[in-house]
């Protein structure tokens, strides 16, 4: 298995709502990543994993909250949205960075979330 | 931090003509640079990869060069077909995990016509 599963592939959700999308790897790799891409422009990073544990926040509003339950699944919990949150939200993975060769990050084809 | 600069933001050939996508770098400890192709609605897909001990890399029609010295690197495309058409990312890292966030470029629209 060389994918990373993501779903929903659309969530339409409104601004008092609580929603989670869910992430799943089976590559063995041991860092997990959140990246939020809004339209015709690159990927931005949110969160880093890396062992399950988070260990890069890049000052993401509390209103999105990760979680990593074990080395296959990632979440991002999402509560009290803003209409400007809406974007294509993705994950991707990579080798964790005890391994001898950690380079190579696979996406997941994203969650398209409009928030109203 | 580091900065990609990506160059031409949009691009338009005709089919079998080649392009060529550029980018540079600030940050010299920079050592992972991956190209990634993105389709309308779906997620960034690795279509080349090069580590900087590494001057050139080729996988059929895609080539990626390596500058190290002036930190630049390019993408090659040659015989280009339709189906090439799309969104391409170049991006730089010091590699994976919490030591090596990918740095994504702005950005190429890549246009090929029949």
């Amino acid at each position: 298995d060389t994918e990373v599963t993501q779903t929903p592939k659309h969530l339409v959700m409104g601004m008092t709502n609580k929603k989670s999308l869910k992430c799943e790897q089976h590559m063995g790799h041991r860092a997990m990543y959140w990246y939020k891409q809004k339209a015709k422009k690159p990927p931005e990073l949110m969160f880093v994993y890396s062992y399950e544990k988070l260990s890069i926040n890049e000052s993401v509003p509390s209103r999105f909250s990760p979680e990593c339950p074990n080395s296959s699944l990632l979440n991002l919990h999402l509560h009290a949205l803003q209409p400007e949150d809406s974007a294509l939200y993705l994950c991707a993975s990579s080798q964790g960075k005890r391994t001898v060769s950690y380079y190579g990050y696979t996406f997941g084809s994203g969650t398209r979330l409009t928030v109203v | 931090g580091e900065n990609v600069e990506q160059h031409p933001s949009t691009l338009s050939v005709q089919e079998g003509d080649s392009a060529v996508i550029k980018c540079t770098y600030s940050d010299s400890a920079s050592n992972y640079f991956p190209w990634y192709k993105q389709e309308l609605g779906k997620g960034p897909q690795l279509i080349i990869d090069i580590r900087s001990n590494v001057g050139e890399k080729k996988d059929q029609r895609i080539a990626v060069t390596l500058n190290k010295t002036a930190k630049h690197f390019s993408l090659h495309i040659t015989e280009t077909q339709p189906e090439d058409s799309a969104v391409y990312f170049c991006a730089a890292s010091m590699g994976g995990g919490s030591q090596g966030n990918l740095i994504f470029g702005k950005g190429t629209k890549l246009s090929v016509k029949p």
